[in-house]
């Protein structure tokens, strides 16, 4: 079935350190990714997505693109800041409408 | 924006009574709505995809007679956890499928403890 694997944590940088969390998917036909954030003690938030091939999604200094040839779609940030610390979850949905599958999450902790 | 709520945000409650969690999306209908449950420092595992006016699909492994869904309306779901049991203190996370764009949201969870 379609999956999603993310690099464990926790992920520990200094502020201003670039970011790159990998994120490898298995999924049949063309599926949307997603990167989800989840802030201590709040809901989930959408952070970024792509629906297609070499799409870029990008918000609030991140980015992530959706390699099809490399089935990846990893996140990344130049310049990370403590307000940054968060759980981080790389996701997909086969069909637009569909249910999203999870990787495990990647906890990031930014040191000032 | 596209809002779905959850209430309550938490509860506390015996072991052998039910307790019902509601989702609501504030703004938009959503003919399709999915609870997930999430354990402490884990992902996401979805529990089961709710539709409205037909009945609940679960996934492998979920209790449908002790997760009780309802999908009564376009802008309500709710998730009852029967005769609950100490290992069903979890993070219950709702999500909604706005109808016009297909697009999903997700509330902010409802934190449950059983005693």
């Amino acid at each position: 079935g379609d999956s999603v694997t993310q690099m464990e944590g926790p992920v520990t940088l200094s502020e201003e350190a670039f970011l790159t969390i990998n994120c490898t998917y298995t999924a049949t036909g063309y599926p949307s990714l997603f990167w989800y954030v989840q802030y201590p003690g709040e809901g989930l938030q959408l952070l970024l997505k792509a629906t297609k091939a070499d799409d870029k999604g990008s918000n609030k200094g991140f980015e992530a693109t959706y390699r099809k040839e490399t089935t990846s779609f990893h996140l990344e940030k130049g310049s990370v800041q403590v307000s940054d610390s968060a759980v981080y979850f790389c996701a997909l949905t086969p069909n637009r409408d569909d249910k999203i599958i999870f990787g495990k999450g990647t906890r990031l902790h930014i040191l000032p | 924006g596209a809002v779905v709520s959850q209430h309550p945000s938490w509860v506390i409650c015996k072991s052998g009574t039910s307790v019902k969690i509601e989702c609501r999306s504030l703004d938009f209908q959503a003919t399709t709505m999915f609870w997930y449950r999430q354990f402490p420092k884990q992902s996401l595992m979805l529990m089961a995809t709710s539709n409205e006016g037909s009945k609940a699909t679960y996934e492998q492994g979920v209790e449908k007679d002790k997760f009780l869904i309802n999908h009564a309306s376009l802008t309500l779901s709710t998730l009852t956890v029967t005769s609950a049991h100490p290992e069903d203190s979890s993070f219950y996370i709702c999500s909604a499928v706005w109808d016009r764009t297909f697009e999903q949201f997700f509330g902010p969870g409802t934190r449950l403890t059983v005693l």
